[in-house]
């Protein structure tokens, strides 16, 4: 199976910080990596998919970029509403789709 | 607009089955995928499989394998999983998911599994 790295684990920053979040991936999958943000006692929702597409209805402050192994998540202007944990997950055609472990964003 | 909802809270025994419904609205069921995702208590995401929602074909991970049966009534837009011969580790939320192949990108409520003698 792919294995998805994610770091930091955990990031505290202030209102209106640009926040980066790191995914690797342990083989190529091209650009089929999404994002998804996941606030407390709520279901997971999408923001990005293949690797730097935005979902619809998602605030322009999140974008995503990277192909290969290596992906990043940026918040521009980081925004109370951001408060969550943040996933990334990779699909490729001969394995499982996978997940990282999760990026807490907490608000200094 | 496209809406999922999932059945409620499930209390269960050890060895027993739970089935967690998936009900669609605001799409035909038939032209996306289900994915089924669950997340244990303070961990993170696990992709279970998913079914195609047209033809029943289901991929599920080998863990699972022999253990999860999937059906779907496209009269009602619903998909239904259960998940046979519980373990105390299979306590969880369960979460099902619209998509294309590689993505969830709507997503039910959750459904907590909780296993128990």
């Amino acid at each position: 199976d792919i294995q998805m790295t994610q770091s930091p684990s955990t990031l505290s920053a202030s209102i209106g910080d640009r926040v980066t979040i790191t995914c690797r991936a342990s083989h190529n999958i091209n650009n089929f990596l999404a994002w998804y943000q996941q606030k407390p006692g709520k279901a997971p929702k999408l923001l990005i998919y293949k690797a730097s597409n935005l979902e619809s209805g998602v605030p322009s402050r999140f974008s995503g970029s990277g192909s290969g192994t290596e992906f990043t998540l940026t918040i521009n202007s980081l925004q109370p509403d951001d408060l969550a944990t943040y996933h990334c997950q990779q699909y490729n055609t001969y394995s499982p789709i996978t997940f990282g472990g999760g990026t807490k964003v907490e608000i200094k | 607009q496209v809406q999922v909802v999932q059945s409620g809270a499930e209390v269960k025994n050890p060895g027993a089955s739970v089935m967690i419904s998936c009900r669609a609205s605001g799409y035909p069921l038939t032209t996306y995928y289900v994915h089924w995702v669950r997340q244990a208590p303070g961990q993170g995401l696990e992709w279970m499989g998913l079914v195609n929602s047209n033809n029943g074909d289901t991929n599920f991970i080998q863990k699972f394998k022999g253990r999860v049966t999937v059906t779907r009534d496209t009269s009602t837009n619903t998909v239904y999983m259960i998940l046979s011969s519980l373990k105390i580790e299979d306590s969880a939320i369960y979460y099902c998911a619209r998509g294309p192949g590689d993505r969830g990108d709507y997503w039910g409520q959750g459904t907590l599994v909780t296993v128990s003698s």
